[in-house]
């Protein structure tokens, strides 16, 4: 079946603007997360939803940043008055609901703030 | 809080030599362990994963791994490296509840 799709691919936007990314996990995955790769370093946890219990968000790094889910199907990442130092690439993955279960992973959003 | 150490930023071997990658964690309970590979554009995939059982575990295009408790390690393998190998692997450990923490990566290229 489908994978994790994410949208879009590349965005590039201005310092101060504000960015919108989206997720759509695999149907029937409950569990969702939010990962940040900056350049030339690991993957970076940012948050997590788990069905209808509250989201993890304990990885964002400032309240700059925010995330939605939509039941069990879409969510949103956003990051408000974006800075130079958000510039990433921004994979999202989804999983069934029990502790192990494997990620699945988008082919992420590059973000690049000028 | 967990950890995960990839001590190898670039590793580069021979096509047809052997492979190892290190990975070493830091996890106060018993650890699920997974290796990703993401190659150049494309997103991660996991080659293998170990929750619990036997210690070495196979996973897919001939990799296998071996967790170690007594040396807290988790330490990625292939007998033979073919080209198509090269890309990044990134060790990752599951840090209570889903989440996962993962190592900094090794990028691994293969030379002809």
């Amino acid at each position: 079946g489908a994978g994790v799709s994410q949208s879009p691919s590349n965005k590039v936007t201005e310092k101060g603007k504000d960015v919108e990314l989206r997720c759509d996990p695999i149907s029937g995955h409950t569990a969702l997360y939010w990962y940040r790769q900056r350049l030339g370093q690991g993957l970076e946890f940012l948050i997590y939803f788990q069905g209808n219990s509250a989201p993890d968000k304990s990885g964002l790094p400032s309240d700059r940043f925010s995330a939605e889910r939509t039941g069990e199907s879409v969510s949103t990442l956003t990051i408000q008055r974006t800075q130079q130092e958000d510039s990433a690439v921004y994979l999202c993955a989804s999983s069934l609901s029990r502790a192990g279960d494997t990620q699945y992973f988008g082919p992420g959003t590059r973000l690049t703030v000028l | 809080a967990q950890s995960v150490t990839q001590p190898d930023i670039h590793i580069t071997v021979s096509e047809g030599a052997s492979l190892e990658l290190r990975c070493n964690y830091s996890y106060g309970a018993t650890p699920y362990l997974f290796w990703y590979v993401q190659s150049p554009g494309q997103g991660l995939q996991l080659l293998l994963k170990y929750f619990s059982g036997d210690t070495l575990v196979q996973g897919i295009k001939g990799f296998e791994a071996e967790f170690k408790r007594s040396q807290s390690s988790f330490n990625l393998r292939k007998p033979s490296v073919h080209w198509s190998d090269a890309a990044e692997y990134f060790c990752a450990v599951g840090a209570g509840g889903n989440k996962l923490v993962f190592g900094a990566g090794t990028i691994l290229r293969v030379k002809s």
